[in-house]
């Protein structure tokens, strides 16, 4: 496709579930960014990889967090045993390469009830 | 201390004037970059314009330009001709070269076109 493309676009699930938010970035790019944006605030950093290669991942806010983009194009955000202040949206993005400007997905809006 | 400021977190502006959003910033590293972010009510963040730090000319594209300012480390985003479709959220955000490749993002600038 013509942009970054996320999925699910709304995720609604209960506190404890595992969730996975996956990322399709744009074709050729080589590196890809996870962000996670409040309401209201700006995106924070999470974590970024060039190709599959996870090159910094001190956004992550603990260890129920993972990300993985095993073949250098689509990654996974993994959030394990969710609680209520993981709800947010978590975006994508990806660049040409690192130091190219960063296009962002439409995001993954996540509810933890 | 904050590494992107938008001070204005919200401003009202005639339709067809120009518009001045700020930002300054804080870094020591010598090498960086400064984006400017639209984010419409729908929710996309739509990439608008990238200035470098060892840019001699200050970057612009169409009826956006960026007033970089580095003595005083301040990227402002400027609009010219403003239109109704220009309302939305602006974030300025940076990249420090040294370290790794995140964007650091200020708290945004709510733009409000008035017809």
């Amino acid at each position: 496709g013509a942009g970054v493309s996320q999925s699910p676009r709304y995720k609604v699930t209960k506190r404890g579930q595992d969730v996975a938010l996956r990322c399709d970035p744009i074709s050729g790019h080589v590196s890809l960014y996870w962000y996670r944006q409040a309401l209201g605030q700006g995106p924070e950093f999470l974590t970024y990889f060039n190709y599959e290669a996870q090159q910094d991942k001190s956004g992550l806010p603990n260890d129920r967090f993972s990300a993985e983009r095993p073949e250098g194009s689509i990654s996974t955000l993994t959030i394990q045993r969710t609680e209520q202040r993981d709800s947010a949206m978590y975006r994508c993005a990806s660049s040409l390469r690192a130091a190219e400007p960063q296009h962002f997905g439409d995001g993954t809006r996540l509810s933890i009830l | 201390a904050q590494k992107i400021t938008q001070t204005q977190p919200g401003m009202f502006v005639q339709e067809k004037e120009a518009v001045t959003l700020d930002c300054t910033y804080d870094t020591s590293d010598p090498s960086y970059g400064l984006f400017w972010y639209k984010q419409p009510s729908s929710g996309e963040m739509i990439f608008l314009i990238y200035q470098g730090s060892y840019d001699q000319q200050n970057a612009t594209e169409g009826r956006y330009s960026l007033n970089f300012q580095k003595a005083r480390k301040s990227a402002n985003l400027v609009i010219s001709a403003s239109q109704l479709g220009d309302s939305a959220m602006y974030f300025c955000a940076m990249r420090e070269d040294f370290g790794n490749e995140k964007l650091t993002f200020g708290t945004g600038t709510r733009l409000t076109i008035i017809p």
